[in-house]
């Protein structure tokens, strides 16, 4: 079993609709969590991080974290073409700060 | 804050040579830098973790003998693919934590693309 799964996608949503990204996680001990967008070429770049249960809102972002289902989520509302990209759910194990990713999910935003 | 580069963003070599990629942090010091390799449409692999003052510690199944990393100094780890071939063209990215003190977050370099011919 990976450490981090993600819905496999790609997703396309249209503009101004809400794009809804899920990731789960084998390790109960992992205690942060993160998301990344990735440009096509380009690194990855931090976007948002989630520590405690329930949602945290930043922008048109909201992460969603249930530890007891293991489960972590990422909103996108109000899509726009520029948040056209791939998208990483990235979590450390248990005593450990190196990170593991998700295989991504693509997401594409039609105007 | 927290900027880390790479030099060089591109490089083109021939298989058989060896190239070396560095990752420098810009406005703040590491003692920890991540290497991770991302095959097209694949997502991050850890390579390696490199410690500053002490040897790189290596994922399984990464050849350390292949993939030289040199933490330097606290704001310069450097990795060398030695003996280069085709099959280890890919997108090299380093990471750093912000400081000096142990952190989950990572901020990433723009990245390495090795194409070996």
């Amino acid at each position: 079993q990976k450490e981090v799964e993600q819905n496999s996608g790609p997703l396309s949503v249209p503009e101004g609709a809400i794009a809804s990204l899920n990731c789960t996680y084998s390790d109960r001990g992992s205690q942060s969590f993160f998301w990344y967008r990735q440009y096509s070429g380009k690194s990855p770049e931090l976007i948002m991080f989630i520590y405690s249960n329930g949602d945290k809102e930043d922008g048109r972002f909201t992460a969603q974290l249930n530890k007891a289902s293991q489960y972590v989520s990422l909103l996108i509302r109000d899509s726009q073409p520029s948040d056209s990209a791939t998208y990483l759910c990235a979590a450390p194990p248990r005593d450990d700060y190196k990170l593991s990713f998700g295989a991504g999910t693509t997401v594409t935003v039609r105007a | 804050g927290a900027v880390v580069s790479q030099h060089p963003s591109w490089v083109i070599c021939k298989s058989g040579t060896s190239v070396k990629i560095e990752c420098r942090s810009l406005d703040f010091q590491a003692t920890t830098m991540f290497w991770y390799r991302q095959f097209p449409k694949q997502s991050l692999m850890l390579m390696a973790t490199s410690n500053e003052g002490s040897k790189a510690t290596y994922e399984q199944g990464v050849e350390k003998d292949k993939f030289l990393i040199n933490h330097a100094s606290l704001t310069l780890s450097t990795l060398t693919v030695t003996s280069a071939h085709p099959e280890d063209s890919s997108f090299y990215i380093c990471s750093a934590p912000p400081g000096l003190a142990a952190s989950y977050e990572q901020y990433f370099g723009p990245g390495t693309r090795l194409t070996v011919t």
